[in-house]
Formats: structure tokens, sequence, C-alpha cells
């Protein structure tokens, strides 16, 4: 059974602070997503990683993928009161035989909070 | 344009009735997925459909659930005999296809409440 875990589950930040989000699997995936969801809002993509070594940057937010570790982290750069929302990342393993369809287990999701 | 839409947006019931949540997808999206968010936690996948076709319904919790899409747009998850445990956030999900590597592109929800 696939199993994601985000570390930590809970951040407060200072703006202007760096600071990095983990998600770790359990089982062998080389795709994997990134979510964020305000409160009682839906989940609004940010990334999509589908290779070892991936990286992606959107602003102030950088994703990385190393599948042989299989971790992941987003990386918060100077933060700001607008990055406050809870992060979760996904990962798909597909079926069986390794095609993939896109059905997402996800992690408990990071709660991050920006103060002054 | 327009986005994944849901109704309704909130639905309160009594234990041991019968609701249908439906879900309107991205005009063109062959894929379709619903999930469950429970306070506090991710989203769990309940059902993913390529078309008109239930591909996997592998995490639907028991057989009170059902979900159907006839014409390969619009879908609808049907709950039988409610109980309190069945409340949560129902999401829904459309992508261009199932392939690896699409955005799935989120609905705002139906929050369920079973009293």
């Amino acid at each position: 059974e696939l199993k994601v875990e985000q570390n930590p589950l809970f951040l407060s930040m200072q703006e202007g602070k760096n600071y990095t989000i983990y998600c770790n699997y359990s089982t062998t995936s080389d795709r994997l997503y990134w979510y964020r969801q305000d409160p009682g809002k839906s989940l609004e993509s940010l990334f999509v990683l589908l290779s070892n070594g991936a990286v992606k940057q959107e602003g102030r937010l950088m994703a990385s993928l190393d599948t042989k570790a299989r971790l992941s982290t987003l990386h918060i750069t100077a933060a700001v009161h607008d990055l406050s929302a809870t992060y979760f990342c996904a990962v798909d393993i597909g079926d069986a035989g390794g095609t993939s369809y896109g059905k997402l287990t996800f992690g408990q999701g990071t709660i991050l909070t920006v103060h002054p | 344009g327009a986005g994944v839409s849901q109704t309704p947006s909130n639905k309160v019931t009594e234990k041991g009735k019968y609701v249908e949540l439906r879900c309107d997808p991205i005009s063109g999206h062959t894929a379709l997925y619903w999930y469950r968010q429970s306070l506090g936690q991710g989203p769990e996948f309940l059902i993913y459909f390529q078309g008109t076709g239930a591909a996997d319904d592998s995490g639907l919790p028991n057989d009170r659930f059902f979900a159907v899409r006839p014409e390969g747009s619009v879908s609808t998850l049907k709950i039988q005999r409610t109980e309190r445990g069945d409340s949560a956030v129902y999401l829904c999900a459309s992508s261009s296809s199932g392939r690896a590597g699409k955005t799935q592109y989120f609905g705002p929800g139906t929050r369920l409440l079973v009293l």
C-alpha cells in the first residue's frame, strides 16, 4: 500500500524567511504533484513533476523530485503572507501494469502560516 | 473558461437517507475522478471514469456508494443509507485524459453533513 508522508504538518514562518516542505512516499513512482488549498476552498494545482531530477519554479515556490530517494521537496523563498495555505503532495503509481491513469494518493497536508 | 462545477455546494441529510452529488467536468475532459476529504486530511480517491466507464472503483468504501457517468460528461455520486461517518467534502476532478502527467482540475466540492 502506498504511503505518502509530509513533513512538517504545521509550519509557522516569518515573512522573508526560507523553508522547505518534504514529501516522502513508499513506492516507486516518477509522477508527483503539488497542490495548494486555501481554507474552505478546493485544490489548486501548483506543480507536476514527471521525472527524476525534475525541478519546477513558480514565483517564490520551487519543487523538485528525487525518485531514487522517493522524496519531493517544496521550497519557499522569502515567504509572504499570501502563501499561507495548506500544501499537499500527491503521488500517482498507476496500476499493476505500470499504466498511469492519474489516481492520486495524497499526503496529510502541511498547514503553512506566514506572519509578519 | 468554466472550471469543474459541483452541486449542491452543501448538503445536510439525516442518517439513513439517500443523496446524490453532481459533478460537471471541464468541457472535453475525458477523465473524471471523485475524491473524499475529511477534516484535516488529504483527499482520498474514490473512483475514476474514463469516458462513460468506471476504470477503477477501488476507493469506494462499500456498496452504499455508487457513481455513474452515462454520457461521458456529467457524473453523479450516489450514497444510499447515509451514515454519520459519510460526512466529508466530496471533491470531483477532471483531466484531459487519464495519461500520466495530466493535471487534475478540482471542483469546489460538496460538503455533506449526515445528522
